[in-house]
């Protein structure tokens, strides 16, 4: 079974703090994606990455980076976070060849006060 | 702007009855559908994959294609008052040779009254 793991389940921080989520796999799949969900909104991309060191933004990239040193691993930086930033954010995993679908984390919920 | 449709409900029905859920889809050129189910505060989980045109069987779950109509559908027998979450849509998003990237329907929300 693939196991998608996220640093948190609940993340409290202050308007203008860097934040850092994270993600990690356990299965060596190769694509990662970065999602936040918004009631009436769904589910929107804020970046993914296919590879060591590559990434690509996704519908929503603004106000985010991200960064993936090692494969299992896919960090989500918000660099000054704020208010509008809070959010349901999922990460997701996908390797081709496989089932061909993505593998969800269990999520971090984010308030930015 | 590629895009998945859902009616976002919510879909109530009464337990035991079927519950059929609608998809419809911009791109001619996908080739994978899938089905998720989120339950309240928990993240997604795959309950159904369809590639081809017709039906697929998974237990109490039916998933229906049809890529002429642009179209998808899950059908589930035997409601439960478990089966009550909101189900999302996928569809294959292959651009710029990135593979996995799915488009995702705003989700329907079904209610199964006991």
């Amino acid at each position: 079974d693939v196991k998608v793991t996220q640093s948190s389940r609940y993340l409290v921080k202050r308007t203008g703090e860097k934040v850092f989520l994270e993600c990690v796999q356990d299965m060596d799949h190769e694509n990662m994606f970065w999602y936040r969900q918004d009631p009436g909104l769904g589910l929107r991309l804020i970046y993914f990455s296919y590879d060591v060191k590559m990434k690509e933004k996704g519908d929503i990239p603004e106000g985010y980076s991200v960064s993936r040193e090692k494969k299992e691993r896919f960090s989500l930086i918000l660099e000054s976070a704020s208010t509008n930033q809070t959010s349901m954010y999922l990460c997701a995993t996908f390797q081709p060849g496989v089932q061909e679908t993505q593998y969800f984390g269990p999520g971090t919920r984010l308030l930015v006060l | 702007q590629k895009e998945v449709e859902q009616n976002s409900g919510p879909l109530s029905v009464p337990e035991g009855a079927i519950a059929s859920l609608n998809c419809t889809y911009s791109d001619r050129g996908s080739q994978s559908f899938f089905w998720y189910r989120q339950y309240s505060g928990k993240s997604p989980e795959l309950i159904m994959s369809i590639y081809s045109n017709g039906d697929k069987e998974d237990g109490r779950f039916t998933a229906q294609l049809n890529k002429a109509s642009q179209y998808v559908s899950l059908l589930i027998r035997d409601s439960q008052p478990s089966d009550s979450a909101t189900y999302l849509c996928a569809v294959n998003n292959n651009y710029g040779g990135s593979q996995g990237n799915l488009i995702f329907g705003k989700g329907t929300k079904l209610s199964v009254k006991p």
